[in-house]
């Protein structure tokens, strides 16, 4: 596979489930990010991790926690979302460091987050 | 406070004819502008982007222009075609801590043909 996948592509749960979703790059990129976008609302960054490492949050609520075992894979672990969470998650890579001009950042097709 | 925004959410163009997106924001400490394409179920991909010292750059078909008096900037595309019926998202990113961009909500381009 190439580029950025994400699994699962749809995800139902309610509000005391515990679920995660995953992100894998294969473009041998060093930087990954979390962003979320709502119905009617811009793209809005969550996290960012440079080598492994986490260099923003941007605000996120606790119940979203994310992990970056290696600078291929990223995980968003969800954990007593509410409704107003639900919104569609896409996974970003892009070499570090990035030189936004270029369009250096590669989109995953995201997953569509649903909490009931 | 959106420092990016797009007020448009939908535009409707005949097939053939030129398709203008409009972009406006509020931080002049934007360095750099990008526009992004998105087909639905795929992540938006990277489409042409200005620098702020430019006021126009070109690459085909889509021409981006950049009018930093007025903190504005458009994409022209032109002829337009049906392959281009997809959300079209404005970013904007800062000198420093450049791996953030800050997106607009986004505009949906319907190519009639």
């Amino acid at each position: 596979e190439t580029g950025v996948t994400q699994t699962p592509r749809h995800l139902v749960m309610g509000m005391t489930n515990k679920k995660s979703l995953k992100c894998e790059q294969h473009l041998g990129h060093n930087a990954m990010y979390w962003y979320k976008q709502s119905a009617k609302k811009p793209l809005e960054l969550m996290f960012v991790y440079n080598f492994k490492e986490q260099t923003e949050n941007n605000s996120v609520p606790s119940r979203f926690s994310p992990e970056c075992p290696n600078s291929s894979h990223l995980f968003l672990h969800l954990h007593t979302l509410q409704p107003e969470d639900s919104a569609l998650y896409l996974c970003v890579s892009s070499q570090d460091p990035l030189i936004a001009g270029e369009g250096s950042q590669y989109f995953g097709p995201g997953t569509r987050l649903t909490v009931t | 406070d959106q420092q990016v925004k797009q007020n448009s959410p939908s535009l409707s163009v005949q097939e053939g004819r030129i398709s203008i997106l409009n972009c406006d924001y509020t931080n002049s400490m934007f360095d750099y502008f990008l526009w992004y394409k998105k087909y639905p179920a795929e992540g938006p991909t990277f489409l042409i982007s200005i620098s702020s010292i430019k006021d126009k750059n070109e690459d085909g078909r889509f021409t981006v222009f950049l009018n930093k008096s007025a903190k504005h900037l458009s994409l022209h595309i032109v002829p337009s075609q049906p392959g281009d019926s997809a959300v079209y998202f404005c970013a904007a990113s800062y000198p420093e801590g450049a791996q953030k961009l800050v997106f607009g909500q986004g505009t949906r381009l319907t190519i009639n043909p």
